[in-house]
């Protein structure tokens, strides 16, 4: 079993739709939790990034973190053609070299 | 956040030969790490490097196939040696943000034919 649980999709919404992305982990030391999103031939850029259980909301995006259950999601809101990527979740053991470990990627597709 | 790039953005190599791909940051850091992403993959790290010692190599890699410089505090380097078509893949840098994070640089395509 894999540390960290992402849907691949692909995912394919309308242009604004609200859009839920998903990551499940396993390892009940992760403590630190971030959204990266990656367009096509570039690198990862980092969108959300959050400590505690919880929401974050920045702009259009909200991250939700629920230790409990060992689940975070990434929402986005009214979703544009621009939104269109894979979103990579990753988390960190505190104190573990900061080494992330990512989920696999969920390729996100918005049409107009 | 660190400005990160890397040369080259992609390059084709020949089997057998060597690359090197470099990393510089705008600003000082001191942890580096260096990334595989195979195409449609998730990213796959490589190794840890800080200034002034030895890279730390993850199951699977090691450094007579994966040597790293890190110089000074704003620079490192990534060497595929001895290529094969299973290395044709990006390469990407990050920096350690100081905060429990990673910035990433823009990555180096590479094919190997």
């Amino acid at each position: 079993q894999k540390e960290v649980e992402q849907d691949p999709g692909p995912l394919s919404v309308p242009e604004g739709a609200i859009v839920s992305l998903n990551c499940t982990y396993s390892n009940s030391a992760f403590q630190y939790f971030m959204w990266y999103r990656q367009y096509s031939r570039k690198g990862p850029e980092l969108l959300m990034y959050t400590y505690s259980s919880g929401n974050k909301e920045d702009g259009r995006f909200t991250a939700q973190v629920d230790k409990s259950s060992k689940y975070i999601s990434l929402f986005i809101r009214d979703s544009q053609p621009s939104d269109s990527a894979t979103y990579l979740c990753a988390m960190i053991v505190s104190g573990s070299a900061r080494q992330l470990t990512f989920g696999s990627g969920t390729q996100l597709t918005v049409l107009p | 956040s660190a400005v990160i790039s890397q040369k080259p953005s992609r390059d084709i190599c020949q089997r057998g030969t060597s690359l090197t791909i470099q990393c510089q940051v705008d600003s000082q850091v001191t942890m580096m790490f260096w990334y595989r992403q195979q195409p449609g993959q998730s990213l796959t790290l490589i190794a840890t490097a800080n200034q002034g010692s030895e890279a730390t190599y993850e199951s699977g890699f090691v450094i007579d196939k994966f040597p790293i410089s890190r110089p000074n505090l704003t620079f490192s380097t990534l060497t595929v040696s001895n290529m094969s078509p299973e290395d044709s893949s990006i390469y990407l840098c990050s920096v350690d943000s100081g905060k429990e994070t990673q910035y990433f640089g823009p990555g180096t395509r590479l094919l190997v034919l």
